[in-house]
């Protein structure tokens, strides 16, 4: 079946400027994940969600930084005024509920590659 | 806070020699383990998991690692490695108490030459 979807997969914008990232996650999946990157580094929590709710958005770096994801399936972060620190792979994961039991692995998706110039 | 520490950034090795891959985690808490495996342009894939039970986790493509508690580590091996284990490996860990989080390390880049 299909796995976790990001798109777009690379996205260049200027300093200052507004961007969607968005993720499918695999179908029945009821919790999401949203992880960035930086280079050279490992991944970092952002905000997990329990269907259409946010039950932690403690890793998200400020208040310019948001997520939604309306229907409990796909989800968007939201970047606004963004700065050149922004830069980076930002991963969406998705798995069958939330927690770490023999069914919750977290799936990954291939990310979506922010350059903010 | 927990965090990860992967000492090797990179790790070059011949083809069908042995590897580990080394990883300290910072609390003795009760945790949950990972590897991860990073191919380029792809994303992120479960290698193994350790969770409760066996401290020895056998994982995919051969590899295992193996639990220490007091030394709180989970190094991660394979006995022979071949060309296309070439790849960016993650040890993350996660908490009983926020066990959705994945805290990973900064990963090691394990080189295999033929």
């Amino acid at each position: 079946g299909a796995g976790v979807s990001q798109t777009p997969s690379n996205k260049v914008t200027e300093k200052g400027k507004y961007v969607e990232l968005r993720c499918d996650p695999i179908s029945g999946h009821t919790a999401l994940y949203w992880y960035r990157q930086s280079l050279g580094q490992g991944p970092e929590f952002l905000i997990y969600f329990q269907g259409t709710g946010a039950a932690d958005d403690s890793g998200l770096p400020n208040d310019r930084f948001f997520a939604v994801r309306p229907e409990g399936s796909v989800s968007t972060l939201k970047i606004q005024r963004t700065e050149r620190g922004d830069s980076a792979v930002y991963l969406c994961a998705s798995s069958l509920m939330g927690g770490q039991g023999a069914r919750n692995e977290q799936f990954f998706g291939p990310g979506t590659r922010l350059t903010v110039l | 806070a927990q965090s990860v520490t992967q000492l090797d950034s990179q790790v070059p090795v011949f083809e069908e020699a042995p590897v580990e891959l080394r990883c300290n985690y910072s609390s003795s808490v009760s945790v949950y383990l990972f590897w991860y495996v990073q191919y380029p342009n792809q994303g992120l894939q479960l290698l193994l998991k350790y969770l409760s039970g066996s401290t020895l986790v056998k994982g995919i493509n051969g590899f295992e690692a193996e639990f220490n508690k007091s030394q709180t580590s989970f190094h991660l091996r394979k006995p022979s490695v071949h060309i296309s284990d070439t790849a960016e490996y993650f040890c993350a860990v996660s908490d009983y108490g926020s066990s959705y989080k994945l805290i990973f390390g900064s990963g090691t880049r394990l080189l295999v030459r033929p």
